[in-house]
């Protein structure tokens, strides 16, 4: 079993739909919870950061951590044809930008 | 302000020959990462340097090397190339490990 689990997908949605997504893990250890955002030949770029437990909301964006569940989840509302890319959840036990271990991503595509 | 700046952006390479991959970060950051990621492991982190020290290590064979200079641009090596290497090798700098870290474009391997 990998320490991260993530919905393989693709995921495909019409524009204005709610987006969830979510990953599963192992290690009890992690404490710090990372969403990150990947455009086609480009690098990941950092969404949403949280420490422990607990809910984040930036604009349309909501990220939940569950360490009880090990689970995490992030939430688009009103979901844009720009937020059509590869989304990947990541998680450290060591520090928010130190030794991330990585799911293997979702592809989302949102239709106009 | 100039991003991550990695060199070459592909690359070709045959089995056995050894490859330098090359890191520059954002003027001002001495905290780089180096992640591998390929369509069947994902994002995998190799190492982390910061202050030309390496802090972390991941779990690669001693094939895979690196270092940072006083400037702290970074380099990663490959020893011995295999086929499995071939892989996007990314590069990420924050101004330290615990602040947020930008990734760059990348480096396209592919080993024949």
């Amino acid at each position: 079993q990998k320490e991260v689990e993530q919905d393989p997908g693709p995921l495909s949605v019409p524009e204005g739909a709610i987006v969830s997504l979510n990953c599963t893990y192992s290690n009890s250890a992690f404490q710090y919870f990372m969403w990150y955002r990947q455009y086609s030949r480009k690098g990941p770029e950092l969404l949403m950061y949280t420490y422990s437990s607990g809910n984040k909301e930036d604009g349309r964006f909501t990220a939940q951590v569950d360490k009880s569940s090990k689970y995490i989840s992030l939430f688009i509302r009103d979901s844009q044809p720009s937020d059509s890319a590869t989304y990947l959840c990541a998680m450290s036990d060591t520090g928010a930008n130190s030794k991330l271990t990585f799911g293997k991503g979702i592809t989302l595509s949102v239709r106009p | 302000k100039a991003g991550v700046t990695q060199t070459p952006r592909y690359l070709i390479k045959t089995r056995g020959q050894q490859v330098t991959l090359s890191c520059s970060p954002i003027s001002g950051h001495r905290s780089v990462s180096w992640y591998q990621q390929t369509p069947g492991q994902g994002l995998q982190f190799l190492f982390e340097y910061f202050s030309e020290t390496q802090r972390n290590k991941g779990n690669f064979p001693g094939r895979f090397s690196g270092r940072q200079f006083s400037n702290s641009r970074s380099e990663m090596n490959v020893s011995t190339l295999e086929l499995g290497d071939s892989a996007l090798y990314l590069c990420a700098s924050s101004r330290s490990p615990v602040d947020t870290q930008y990734f760059g474009p990348g480096t396209r391997l592919t080993v024949l």
